[in-house]
């Protein structure tokens, strides 16, 4: 059964500042991988698709890696700004399930 | 605008009750989901069908039925509500279940039961 862990759970940063976040999954028999955003009190927002052949998408500011061998993912964000604040979800496709969703990872970027 | 739509976004109501959730996609895709958020925030899919027939239900209680009268509409009915049923209920769809596609994410619909 496929696992998606995410950490930190929550982070803090100032403005300006690079940041990592991290997503593991215990099945890499993967079909994609994708990122999300969650305002509080809304919708989820795609940021990034990965499929299973692929090792990185950027968009923006934004760049999620893959690494299937090992079962991780990142998402990158540069020159961080308040309006980055949210909660950023990492969800798995794969076998015949839908996705399975991490915790997610609330970040907060201090102006 | 081309999205996927709940309504309503906010349901309250008293045990007990029968209610239901509409979803709605313009999108042209073939699969819709919905989806769980509970307190902790945790994401859990409940139903999945494609091209109007169920695919995946997963271990949700048979008072949750789903209903699809056409691909663009996923709806979720609800019986005898009861406390744990609040959370926040999310629609999705994609292209298509095979072809591993980007998921799109209604608003949400936020059920507070008394």
């Amino acid at each position: 059964k496929q696992e998606v862990t995410q950490i930190p759970a929550a982070l803090s940063v100032p403005e300006g500042e690079n940041l990592v976040l991290n997503c593991s999954f215990t099945d890499s028999a993967i079909y994609n991988l994708q990122w999300f955003r969650q305002d509080p009190g809304k919708g989820l927002t795609s940021l990034l698709l990965i499929q299973s052949s692929q090792r990185e998408q950027t968009s923006g500011r934004l760049n999620a890696s893959l690494d299937k061998s090992s079962g991780r993912s990142t998402l990158y964000i540069a020159a961080s700004q308040p309006g980055d604040s949210a909660t950023y979800l990492c969800a798995v496709l794969s076998g015949n399930t839908p996705l399975v969703f991490g915790k997610g990872t609330r970040l907060s970027v201090i102006a | 605008d081309t999205a996927v739509s709940q309504t309503p976004k906010y349901l309250v109501t008293q045990m007990g009750n029968d209610k239901s959730i509409k979803c709605e996609q313009n999108l042209g895709h073939d699969t819709m989901y919905w989806y769980k958020q509970d307190s902790k925030k945790f994401l859990k899919i409940m139903f999945s069908y494609n091209n109007k027939e169920l695919i995946i239900n997963e271990t949700v209680p048979n008072r949750f039925s789903p209903k699809s009268p056409d691909k663009a509409h996923l709806n979720l009915h609800i019986n005898s509500l009861e406390l744990g049923d609040s959370a926040v209920y999310f629609c999705a769809s994609s292209h298509s279940l095979t072809d591993y596609n980007e998921q799109f994410f209604g608003p949400g619909t936020r059920l507070t039961v008394l």
